[in-house]
């Protein structure tokens, strides 16, 4: 069975660093072709893909939000990571990691609960 | 970057309608489309990939069709726990973008 669960502050002032840890069981992120996304949304609105990991930590990010995101893993403990510099309030949302099953196609096919964050002084 | 412009943003429908999303990407994404489902305050589930493909455990209710840069998801025979948002991904390339979703609501 297949699960995975978001972790963060849940509030941060602007300017800090955000750090979320994703923390999933059911499969490796040492086996081929498996990768693990984030994916955020603001109370309200649609979905907005981040950055994704792969099984040999090939990462890709979102141009959108430059150089402000950095994804890492540790395969031992079952986790994978993301963090956002210097954050305003914009980035106050719904933060969600997921699952990504092979190579040819990207889709996320087990997400988890999700985890609130708010960004505010 | 590919786009993905879904329409409409949102359509009212009664339980027993069928009931149709379109997802445009602005290139040819050769079938690399994802639909899911998102229930108000749940996660997305993954209901159809590779444009047609029904995940595992989805109701034959849904169906997709599409190839190059248009794509639809059809839903027939409405059911109330049909009422949700729907979003179309591009599975093809980086950054895999998500459409702006149709909210379907209960008319």
């Amino acid at each position: 069975q297949v699960t995975l669960k978001e972790s963060g502050p849940g509030i941060l002032q602007p300017s800090q660093t955000l750090s979320l840890t994703c923390t999933f069981s059911g499969f490796s992120l040492s086996t081929y072709g498996m990768g693990v996304g984030w994916i955020r949304q603001p109370s309200g609105k649609g979905l907005e893909w981040l950055a994704n990991i792969w099984w040999d930590d090939d990462k890709y990010y979102n141009p959108s939000l430059k150089n402000r995101l950095t994804i890492s893993k540790d395969t031992s403990n079952n986790q994978a990571f993301l963090k956002i510099t210097n954050v305003d309030t914009a980035d106050t949302a719904t933060y969600y990691c997921a699952r990504i099953e092979g190579t040819m196609m990207v889709l996320f096919d087990y997400w988890g609960q999700g985890v609130m964050v708010t960004v505010s002084s | 970057d590919i786009q993905m412009t879904q329409s409409p943003t949102s359509l009212a429908a009664s339980v027993g309608e069928s009931v149709t999303i379109t997802c445009l990407a602005s290139e040819d994404i050769y079938g690399s489309l994802v639909w899911y489902q998102q229930k108000p305050g749940k996660s997305p589930q993954l209901l159809i990939y590779g444009a047609t493909i029904l995940e595992d455990g989805i109701p034959s209710r849904f169906s997709g069709s599409g190839s190059d840069t248009q794509y639809s998801l059809k839903i027939n025979s409405l059911q109330p726990e049909d009422f949700a948002s729907y979003y179309c991904q591009n599975g093809l390339s980086t950054p895999w973008t998500f459409g702006g979703g149709t909210k379907l609501e209960l008319k």
